[in-house]
């Protein structure tokens, strides 16, 4: 199947700084790719939806300003967590879908905000 | 109101049998449903998709089905092993490039 990876895998900052997390999609391209956050033995919860050179959707009650995402590119999209607070701590997961609607998903970072 | 299920939170099967997980959904029309392994502390592994035009689809151990009558999906993987432990996930797609909607999973524990 189609490779998705991120980077870095895990993360950990001191509060108030920003964290930028990348994802690619490795052999193919993708117009839409979303980003997932998860706390333990809970499932995925959608963050956004980005698409290529436009804004981003974010889901309800996800702060925008917050979390910055850009899509610059057919296999490039970035998450930024800005001003982190401990809160923020969580497993950060971006997927991506192929044409024929398979969704693929990366390894997911660890984000850990002292 | 829109709601996807996954029967069991937690499964405990003997290794060598067959394990059914299930995924109900109310109030939804999904176009195509996919199932996903996830392992702790990482990303979902896509395993399956299902297109609402077919009832069935296997893949070397996995099978999985579609009722749209019923409004379920079912998820076996046979000859288990114990390698086979994971969160299990299904999924719903909507149609066009609307987001997949997830169930909160099954966690399948074989024991040898």
């Amino acid at each position: 199947g189609a490779v998705v990876s991120q980077h870095p895998s895990w993360v950990i900052c001191k509060s108030g700084t920003s964290v930028k997390i990348e994802c690619r999609s490795l052999d193919f391209q993708a117009t839409t790719m979303f980003w997932y956050r998860q706390f333990p033995k809970q499932s995925l919860m959608l963050m956004a939806t980005s698409n290529e050179g436009s804004k981003a959707t974010y889901e309800q009650g996800v702060e925008k300003d917050k979390f910055l995402i850009n899509h610059a590119s057919l296999t490039l999209s970035t998450l930024t967590v800005t001003s982190a607070h401990p809160e923020d701590s969580s497993f950060y997961i971006c997927s991506a879908r192929v044409i024929d609607n398979e969704q693929f998903f990366g390894p997911g970072t660890r984000l850990t905000v002292l | 109101s829109q709601k996807i299920e996954q029967n069991s939170e937690a499964l405990n099967i003997q290794e060598g049998k067959t394990a059914t997980l299930t995924c109900n959904y109310t109030n939804y029309s999904p176009a195509y449903l996919q199932w996903y392994r996830q392992d702790p502390g990482r990303g979902p592994v896509f395993l399956l998709l299902i297109r609402e035009n077919e009832k069935e689809k296997r893949k070397e151990r996995l099978k999985v089905t579609f009722d749209t009558t019923l409004k379920q999906s079912l998820f076996h993987i046979t000859a288990s092993q114990p390698a086979d432990s994971a969160t299990y996930l299904c999924a719903l797609a909507l149609g066009g490039n609307t987001p997949l909607v997830f169930g909160k999973g099954t966690r399948l524990s074989v024991i040898a």
